[in-house]
């Protein structure tokens, strides 16, 4: 079973620049996440899916992040402009279904702003 | 509002020694926990995970870990490590109340770093 895919794996931008990740769950998982990994602290979520609905999104910078998962299927993560403090590993992850399931992580997408 | 605190944020050990890495949390409702391993320039993958019935949840790789609700306390152990354990621990939470803001959604702890040596 393939796991859940990434792209880009790196990326370096300067600030005020934008980028976009772009993640393609495992296949029927109807869950997707967005985590945020700053350096030395353990994740965080910015958004859930719900098949193409937004669950939470309470810490989501919706200023400069975006985020949509067209069809309930693959997702984009839009970051516009972007900050110093936004270097992190964006990792996204996906489960068949909420709470209690497995969630399964990709490798992540580690962006370094300069 | 959920959080999770992993006391120590790293562990030096020798290889075959036991260890235990700690994780405390604090939730208004049920929860479901979890621990999640990551190696160096990967994404994490699950350890092992507690629901429900026994609170002695047995994992991957030889891992273990015991729910106590009263100290609500969620600590890994292994009785004896590999150099190849080394990397690091995050604990987390999710929220079982179906339709609760937390559904679904893990809180993680700060991460330990467990370090083995030859």
């Amino acid at each position: 079973e393939a796991g859940v895919a990434q792209s880009p794996r790196y990326k370096i931008i300067e600030k005020r620049q934008s980028v976009a990740f772009w993640c393609n769950p495992i296949s029927g998982h109807a869950t997707l996440y967005w985590y945020q990994q700053i350096l030395g602290q353990g994740p965080k979520l910015l958004i859930q899916f719900q098949n193409n609905g937004v669950v939470d999104d309470s810490q989501l910078p919706k200023d400069r992040f975006s985020a949509e998962r067209l069809k309930g299927v693959d997702s984009t993560l839009k970051i516009q402009p972007a900050k110093l403090e936004d270097s992190a590993v964006y990792l996204c992850a996906s489960s068949l279904e909420p709470s209690g399931n497995t969630i399964y992580f990709g490798e992540g997408s580690w962006l370094t702003v300069v | 509002a959920q959080s999770v605190t992993q006391l120590d944020s790293q562990v030096p050990v020798f290889e075959e020694a036991p260890v235990e890495l700690r994780c405390n949390y604090s939730s208004s409702v049920s929860v479901y926990l979890f621990w999640y391993v990551q190696y160096p320039n990967q994404g994490l993958q699950l350890l092992l995970k507690y629901l429900s019935g026994s609170t002695l949840v047995k994992g991957i790789n030889g891992f273990e870990a015991e729910f106590n609700k009263s100290q609500t306390s969620f600590h890994l152990r292994k009785p004896s490590v590999h150099i190849s354990d080394t990397a690091e621990y995050f604990c987390a939470v999710s929220d079982q109340q179906a339709g609760g803001t937390s559904y679904g959604k893990l809180t993680f702890g700060q991460g330990t770093i467990l370090t083995v040596h030859p």
